[in-house]
């Protein structure tokens, strides 16, 4: 099992509607989780973070935590063709001094 | 300027030969990591380094080495490349405290021929 997975897409979704990305962790001492974007053949972007179980709202960006689960995930509302990236679900491991990324999910906006 | 800048950006080179890429910030981070990134697949870490002093492997250290010359700059090597390390090369910085997310540069794609 890889310790963080994420489906790797491509997820369509249509402009305006809420884009929701999925990632689950295998390592239960995991405590920071981060989103973050990725265009085609540039640098991955940070998008938000989450420590504690619940929501974190970040304008139209909102992470959700779930520990038990051992599950997080990312809602877009309001999706924007310059949304259409690969989204990258990260987990902190050994204290977060290292990252496990995740395979990506590709999303696209169709206008 | 950029925070986290990355030298060169894109490297065409022959099997064997040895690349040097170089990373270098001025965010004032102490931590300091190489990924490399294959096309649809996510960051794997090469190395990592929390100080001057201190350097430690990743998943993927195998034909590898890294140099931390001084506290904003961490330079990654390829003794005798082969193929299978062309890639999209990636720096990333954190501090210490706080959040600990990283920070980017822009990349180098590397192309061994």
């Amino acid at each position: 099992q890889k310790e963080v997975e994420q489906n790797s897409g491509p997820l369509s979704v249509p402009e305006g509607a809420i884009a929701s990305l999925n990632c689950t962790y295998s390592d239960r001492g995991s405590q920071s989780f981060f989103w973050y974007r990725q265009y085609s053949g540039k640098s991955p972007e940070l998008i938000m973070f989450i420590y504690s179980n619940g929501d974190k709202e970040d304008g139209r960006f909102t992470a959700q935590l779930n520990k038990a689960s051992q599950y997080v995930s990312l809602l877009i509302r309001d999706s924007q063709p310059s949304d259409s990236a690969t989204y990258l679900c990260a987990v902190g491991i050994q204290g977060a001094q290292k990252l496990v990324f995740g395979q990506g999910t590709r999303l696209t906006i169709n206008p | 300027d950029a925070d986290v800048t990355q030298t060169p950006r894109n490297r065409i080179t022959k099997t064997g030969k040895r690349i040097m890429l170089e990373c270098s910030q001025t965010k004032g981070h102490d931590r300091m990591y190489w990924y490399r990134q294959d096309p649809g697949l996510g960051l794997q870490l090469i190395y990592y380094s929390f100080d001057v002093k201190d350097i430690n492997k990743g998943e993927i250290s195998d034909g590898y080495s890294v140099s931390r010359q001084a506290q904003a700059k961490f330079s990654l090597s390829l003794e005798s490349a082969i193929p299978n390390q062309t890639a999209l090369y990636f720096c990333a910085t954190s501090g210490s405290g706080g959040s600990n997310e990283q920070f980017f540069g822009p990349g180098t794609r590397l192309t061994v021929l």
